[in-house]
């Protein structure tokens, strides 16, 4: 199957900074990528839907000033937390696809953001 | 978008048969089942989808009822790599396409 990584795996940062996490499609082409959050144990959720090229469109109760989406090309996307503070800390995890060529999302292994 | 309800959790005994059942009573016509698993820590993993008919693949089988209200995952000979939690999601497979996970079922295969 096509593989998604995401870079870094864990990170940690103080309060009141930024973090920019990301998510490539190693070997497709994916015009919709996808960003989630998953709090322990909890399920999933998604966060926003980001095409190749548009704004991403963003679930309702997510701040979008809060966190900024690019997806520039079509083997990246990214996701920044800005002004990060401790309830942000989470696992963070993209998917991607081209809905025309495949039938399911791949995900990437996920990000662990922890936020001192 | 269509809910999809789960048992919180289940186990089977390693070697045999799991049976992973979902509700979906509210399903429109034009949407698919998708059942995913998610392995701790890890980004889920796409395990089989379908519409109306039964499907097979290397991993698993779905079962679909005739009224599409509810479906079966079936792992037919589960290991112990496959305990996870497994999420049956319902969505529409073209430019809305997205999963919205539910709480998912936590299988435990026991040695």
């Amino acid at each position: 199957g096509a593989v998604v990584s995401q870079h870094p795996s864990r990170v940690i940062c103080k309060s009141g900074t930024s973090v920019k996490i990301e998510c490539r499609s190693l070997d497709f082409q994916a015009t919709t990528m996808f960003w989630y959050r998953q709090f322990p144990k909890q399920s999933l959720m998604l966060m926003a839907t980001s095409n190749e090229g548009s704004k991403a469109t963003y679930e309702q109760g997510v701040e979008k000033d809060k966190f900024l989406i690019n997806h520039a090309s079509l083997t990246l996307s990214t996701l920044t937390v800005t002004s990060a503070h401790p309830e942000d800390s989470s696992f963070y995890i993209c998917s991607a696809t081209e809905f025309t060529v495949y039938n399911e999302q791949f995900f990437g292994p996920g990000t662990r953001l922890t936020v001192l | 978008d269509a809910k999809t309800t789960q048992p919180p959790s289940m186990d089977c005994a390693e070697g045999r048969a799991a049976n992973l059942p979902c509700n979906h009573s509210t399903i429109s016509g034009n949407e698919y089942v998708y059942w995913y698993r998610q392995i701790h820590s890890q980004g889920p993993q796409y395990i089989i989808h379908g519409l109306k008919n039964n499907e097979t693949n290397e991993m698993a089988s779905l079962i679909i009822t005739e009224d599409r209200k509810s479906s079966t995952l079936i792992l037919p000979h589960a290991t112990l790599r496959d305990t996870a939690v497994y999420y049956c999601i319902v969505g529409l497979m073209d430019s809305s396409y997205k999963l919205i996970f539910g709480s998912g079922t936590r299988l435990l295969v026991r040695p």
